[in-house]
C-alpha cells in the first residue's frame, strides 16, 4: 500500500486560530482525500482533491473554512481556520490504491483539539 | 443514496472465541465496492479488505474472513479464535462507481477481547 505521512499528530490549539495538515505520499497519485472523524463518531469526506484545479467539497463544508492546497502529485494540505471547539475531531488524508488487494490508505492522522 | 449499517455498537468476548461483525449496504449501484477497516486505539486505520460488486466469493485471511452475500446486501466479517490484538472498532465502508474516495462509512462497531 502507499506510505501516507502525515502531521502534526495532534495539536491543541486556541480557538480563533488555524491550523494546517500536511500530508505527504510516497507515490504519485491523482485524488487525495479529505476526511474529519469527530469524537466516538464515523469518518466523513470533507472534501477530495486534485492536483491543478479546485478541490470538490463536501456538502456541509467549505472552502473557507477548510481551505485545501495540492501544489503536486504527491502533496496536499488542509487548513482548519477560525477553529472553534467543535472542530475537535481527528482529521484524516486518504488515498486510493486500485486494485483487488489494496483500499484506500489513510494517513495516521491529526487529532485536534481546540480550546 | 448510499448507507451502511453496522447494527452492532460494542461486542465484548473472551479471547479465543469466535465473533462476528455484521454489515448492511444500501446502495442502487450496481457497481460498487465495500471495505472493511481496523481502528486500533491508536487512531489509525488499518485497512483489511476490498471487495467489488460482480465479486461474491468469500475470503478467508488467517483467522479473518469475510461473507459477501447482494441478495441480502450484507458484507459480514468474522474473526476466528479472537485475540486481545484484536480489540478495536471496526468500520465497515462502501463507495460507488464514479464517486470513488467518497468512502460511505458505517458507524462502527466497538470490539474488546478480554483474557
Amino acid at each position: 500500500s502507499a506510505v501516507i505521512s502525515q502531521k502534526p499528530s495532534r495539536d491543541i490549539c486556541q480557538r480563533g486560530t488555524s491550523l494546517t495538515i500536511q500530508c505527504q505520499v510516497d507515490s504519485q497519485v491523482t485524488m487525495m482525500f479529505w476526511y474529519r472523524q469527530q469524537p466516538g463518531q464515523s469518518l466523513t469526506l470533507i472534501a477530495t482533491a486534485n492536483q491543478g484545479s479546485e478541490a470538490t467539497y463536501e456538502s456541509g463544508f467549505v472552502i473557507d473554512k477548510f481551505p485545501i492546497s495540492r501544489p503536486n502529485l504527491t502533496f496536499s494540505t488542509l487548513t482548519v481556520s477560525n477553529m472553534s471547539p467543535e472542530d475537535s475531531s481527528i482529521y484524516l488524508c486518504s488515498v486510493d490504491r486500485e486494485g483487488k488487494n489494496y483500499g484506500y490508505t489513510f494517513g495516521s492522522g491529526t487529532r485536534l483539539t481546540v480550546v | 443514496a448510499q448507507k451502511v449499517t453496522q447494527a452492532q455498537t460494542e461486542i465484548s468476548v473472551v479471547e479465543k472465541e469466535d465473533v462476528t461483525l455484521d454489515c448492511v449496504y444500501e446502495t442502487r449501484d450496481t457497481t460498487y465496492y465495500l471495505f472493511w477497516y481496523k481502528q486500533p486505539p491508536s487512531g489509525e486505520l488499518v485497512f483489511l479488505i476490498r471487495r467489488n460488486s460482480f465479486d461474491e466469493q468469500n475470503e478467508i485471511s488467517g483467522r479473518y474472513s469475510w461473507n459477501f452475500q447482494k441478495s441480502t446486501s450484507s458484507f459480514n466479517f468474522t474473526i476466528t479464535a479472537s485475540q486481545v490484538v484484536d480489540s478495536a472498532v471496526y468500520f465497515c465502508a462502501l463507495t460507488v462507481r464514479g464517486s470513488q474516495g467518497n468512502l460511505i462509512f458505517g458507524k462502527g462497531t466497538k470490539l474488546s477481547v478480554k483474557p
